[in-house]
Formats: C-alpha cells, sequence, structure tokens
C-alpha cells in the first residue's frame, strides 16, 4: 500500500463515451502527477499539480482533462479517445515538485478505448 | 537533452545468481538518479535514487546501483536475486540543481524474470 489510491482499477470505453479516473492520496503530499504508460515506450509524464496549480503541461491533447480540487485529489477526464489511447494511467504524489523527490505511485487504472 | 538508455528489455537469471541491470545517460551535469520497480498489475516503487556524494546508492530489497560518471552509468546490482525479484525495473533521470518532475525522464524498461 502506497497511500495512493485510483479508481477504477480497470475502465473499458467506447471512442464518444466520457469517463473519469480518480487518484487519492493520503501522505499529505503537494504534488500530483499523471503519467501514461504504454507498452514499449517510456513511461510520459501528461500533468503535474503542484498546491494545486497545474505546472506542466507536456502537450497533452486536448480530450484528457485534468482537475485538482485539492491537494488530496486528482482526476483525468476523459472524452471522444482514440484506441491509441488505451494504455495505463498512473498517478503519483510526491512532498513537492521539486525534481529530487521521491514519487509514490497508485496501481494505476489500466484503460482500453474500443 | 536528458535521455536514458536501458540496453537490456528482458533478462533472465536463476534464483540465487548476481544480477546487473544496465542504465546510460544523457545529460549535461551531474543529474539526479533513480531506480523504480514495478511488479505485475502495480505502479513504480521507488528502490535508490543518486543526487550526491558516495557513488555507490544502497537501496531496498537488497539493492545497490553504482553511479560512475566517466561511463554515464547508473547500474543496479543485487548479490543473490529471490523469485520475488521477478519485475519490471526503470531507471529514471532528472535535473539537479533546482529541477523539477517534470524533468524526470524515464528509460523504457528491463524485465527481469527469475529461474527456480
Amino acid at each position: 500500500e502506497t497511500g495512493v489510491t485510483q479508481t477504477p482499477r480497470h475502465l473499458v470505453m467506447g471512442m464518444t463515451n466520457k469517463k473519469s479516473l480518480k487518484c487519492e492520496q493520503h501522505l499529505g503530499h503537494n504534488a500530483m502527477y499523471w503519467y501514461k504508460q504504454s507498452a514499449k515506450k517510456p513511461l510520459e509524464l501528461m500533468f503535474v499539480y503542484n498546491f494545486k496549480e497545474q505546472t506542466e503541461n507536456n502537450s497533452v491533447p486536448s480530450r484528457f482533462s485534468p482537475e485538482c480540487p485539492n491537494s488530496s485529489h486528482l482526476f483525468l477526464h476523459l472524452h471522444t479517445l482514440q484506441p491509441e489511447d488505451s494504455a495505463l494511467y498512473l498517478c503519483a504524489s510526491s512532498r513537492d515538485d521539486k525534481g529530487n523527490e521521491k514519487l509514490f505511485f497508485g496501481s494505476g487504472t489500466q484503460l482500453s478505448v474500443l | 537533452a536528458q535521455s536514458v538508455t536501458q540496453p537490456d528489455i528482458h533478462i533472465t537469471v536463476s534464483e540465487g545468481a548476481s544480477l546487473e541491470l544496465r542504465c546510460n545517460y544523457s545529460y549535461g551535469a551531474t543529474p539526479y538518479l533513480f531506480w523504480y520497480v514495478q511488479s505485475p498489475g502495480q505502479g513504480l516503487q521507488l528502490l535508490l535514487k543518486y543526487f550526491s556524494g558516495d557513488t555507490l546508492v544502497q537501496g531496498i530489497k537488497g539493492f545497490e546501483a553504482e553511479f560512475k560518471r566517466s561511463q554515464s552509468s547508473f547500474n543496479l546490482r543485487k548479490p543473490s536475486v529471490h523469485w520475488s525479484d521477478a519485475a519490471e525495473y526503470f531507471c529514471a533521470v532528472g535535473a539537479n540543481y533546482g529541477g523539477s518532475q517534470g524533468n524526470l525522464i524515464f528509460g523504457k524498461g528491463t524485465k527481469l524474470s527469475v529461474k527456480p
């Protein structure tokens, strides 16, 4: 148990659906992240939030919309996704967003887009 | 631009044998260096990290890594592998001196299988 909880664990959606991924951390951290993990590709940083403010958007398509209502919760809203968006989406947190901080990861949401 | 290379996609070792996973990086200055492990169906867990000082770093689960500036390497080692070490291992490099997590780059990973 890492202290970072992601729901749902698995999600299957059609290209016209709208769904949301949820992440919650119980570690008192101030920074939260969304990563995309695809087969045979390096882990890709998508978004960074520090003290609820977005500090990084790694050129992510607008069909992915993050929301961070407070330092403990992070959402990723999905709409009109493409099959190539199928991947494992990992949430992580750290004390702050400095480069020397240890990341704590959730178990991920395995997303399949049909 | 910084980059990380893990040359081995998949390694198989026998239980009890020693292990070395390779990681090479490209970065202009001394970077932050990390090794993370991912068990099946799980997120990543930090094994160890290097920022400065002693170039031999001890981590959890009996792992260690050595930073070699001259070779731009940060190889992960374990003297005796256990079946529970079967997982995927990721090397990552980050910007030192005030860099943010947005500068953290992960390698593609090395999958470790352990034979009984």
